[in-house]
């Protein structure tokens, strides 16, 4: 699996979007990028995920580029509840069921 | 409410002791996953049951047995654990094993304690 590199924290205003940055520069053509998040003490919960084209749905945006070698999510209008670790991970469809998690960015969402 | 369900939520047991973690799935999924996760490390996978069949094993201990009766139910049976296995265990469920559709569904996890 490609690795994935995240920022360990951010911080966004409450009803901002918020902009998480990920790169996955080694990634290859038929690599997915996936996006899922943790709230404290509970398991990770699926965002959304996506291979070529931008992807949309009711809890994300998911941004890839053109070289696919970095991907943003987006949460349009960030709440109180999206603080969490976000994921950013990238898998091969054809290889090992292994989903790689790595830190993530601790996303804090300030009043 | 993800549809993946775990207990106990909470487990403190001594290194001598035998316990059992269990999982039930309500979505028709036919995987199943357990993943450990440490204090400040990441996710680790454990085992994978496709169909009630064990597919994957990344080298865990004996120490941790998994059982698949059927497609809906996971456990984890634990016996003579050590300090280190201290640890949020989670399961996780997704409708087929590598295939197309493949998000996962993940329980709360049973957080571990041993003493």
């Amino acid at each position: 699996d490609a690795k994935t590199t995240q920022p360990p924290s951010m911080d966004c205003a409450e009803g901002r979007a918020a902009n998480l940055p990920c790169n996955h520069s080694t990634i290859s053509g038929n690599e997915y990028v996936y996006w899922y998040r943790q709230i404290h003490s509970q398991g990770p919960q699926y965002i959304i995920h996506g291979l070529k084209n931008n992807e949309t749905n009711e809890m994300a945006s998911l941004i890839i580029t053109e070289d696919r070698k970095s991907s943003t999510l987006i949460l349009p209008h960030a709440t109180l509840r999206d603080t969490a670790v976000y994921y950013c991970i990238v898998r091969n469809r054809a290889g090992s069921y292994q989903l790689t998690f790595g830190k993530g960015t601790k996303l804090s969402v300030i009043p | 409410e993800t549809g993946v369900t775990q207990t106990p939520r909470h487990l403190v047991m001594g290194m001598t002791n035998k316990k059992s973690l269990k999982c039930e799935q309500h979505l028709g999924h036919n995987a199943m996953y357990w993943y450990k996760q440490s204090a400040k490390k990441p996710l680790e996978l454990m085992f994978v049951y496709s169909l009630e069949e064990r597919v994957e094993n990344n080298s865990v201990p004996s120490r941790f047995s998994p059982e698949c009766p059927n497609s809906s139910h996971l456990f984890l049976h634990l016996h003579t654990l050590q300090p280190e296995d201290s640890a949020l265990y989670l399961c996780a469920s997704s409708p087929v094993y590598g295939g197309t559709n493949e998000k996962l569904f993940f329980g709360s996890g049973t957080q571990l304690s041993v003493l």
